[in-house]
């Protein structure tokens, strides 16, 4: 296990098409967040699952962004009827503890929404 | 929810000289609290952190500092090095919310 994987690096898309990213964590990781992270700004938090379940939403999600990891494994974020404004990076992270632990970011997936 | 703010947004230091970096926090109830270091272009990675349960840690030219109290927290970095050049940011609690960051440049 080489670590948190995410595909693809980078997508370019037109405004109103739906995009989706996957992530896989590394492999005993029990948790996996989602995170946006623009040109110089921190990562800001949008979702996180323990195992299957998840956890908590952002209240600043947007409905149009839905995130699944149905087996407990890899995960997928979806942007549905993409805007200018979704233009990030998104970046996945897994941990192992119950959180108050290292998070494991992956490379991260660019966005560019034209 | 938790709101981080961290100072200074960029700091210049002399190569050999000291860094330090703030974050303040506003969640009474926050307990873990990392550092991350973001060189340009890659995913970011933790490099010192330290729970609600001791007031300072450190690793090598690394040091954190807790004050529970007035909620803040710190990030000294001694004897700087060029390889010490990236964005740092601090954070809060479970889940992890991030300050601005703080774009740190070694002056050789």
């Amino acid at each position: 296990d080489t670590g948190v994987s995410q595909d693809p690096r980078h997508k370019i898309t037109k405004r109103g098409q739906n995009v989706t990213f996957r992530c896989d964590p590394i492999s005993e990781h029990n948790r996996l967040y989602w995170y946006r992270q623009t040109l110089g700004q921190g990562p800001e938090f949008l979702t996180y699952f323990q195992n299957e379940a998840q956890l908590e939403k952002s209240r600043l999600l947007s409905d149009r962004f839905s995130a699944e990891r149905p087996k407990g494994s890899f995960s997928t974020l979806e942007i549905q009827r993409t805007e200018q404004g979704d233009s990030a990076m998104y970046l996945c992270a897994s941990s192992l503890t119950d959180g108050t632990g290292e998070l494991f970011f992956g490379e991260g997936s660019r966005l560019t929404v034209l | 929810g938790e709101n981080v703010e961290q100072h200074p947004s960029t700091l210049s230091v002399q190569e050999g000289d000291s860094a330090v970096i703030k974050c303040t926090y506003s969640d009474s109830a926050s307990n873990y609290f990392p550092w991350y270091k973001q060189e340009l272009g890659k995913r970011p990675q933790l490099i010192i952190d330290i729970r609600s349960n001791v007031g300072e840690k450190k690793d090598q030219r690394i040091a954190v500092t807790l004050n529970k109290t007035a909620k803040h927290f710190s990030l000294h970095i001694t004897e700087t090095q060029p390889e010490d050049s990236a964005v740092y940011f601090c954070a809060a609690n479970e889940k992890l919310t991030f300050g601005t960051g703080t774009r740190l440049t070694i002056i050789p």
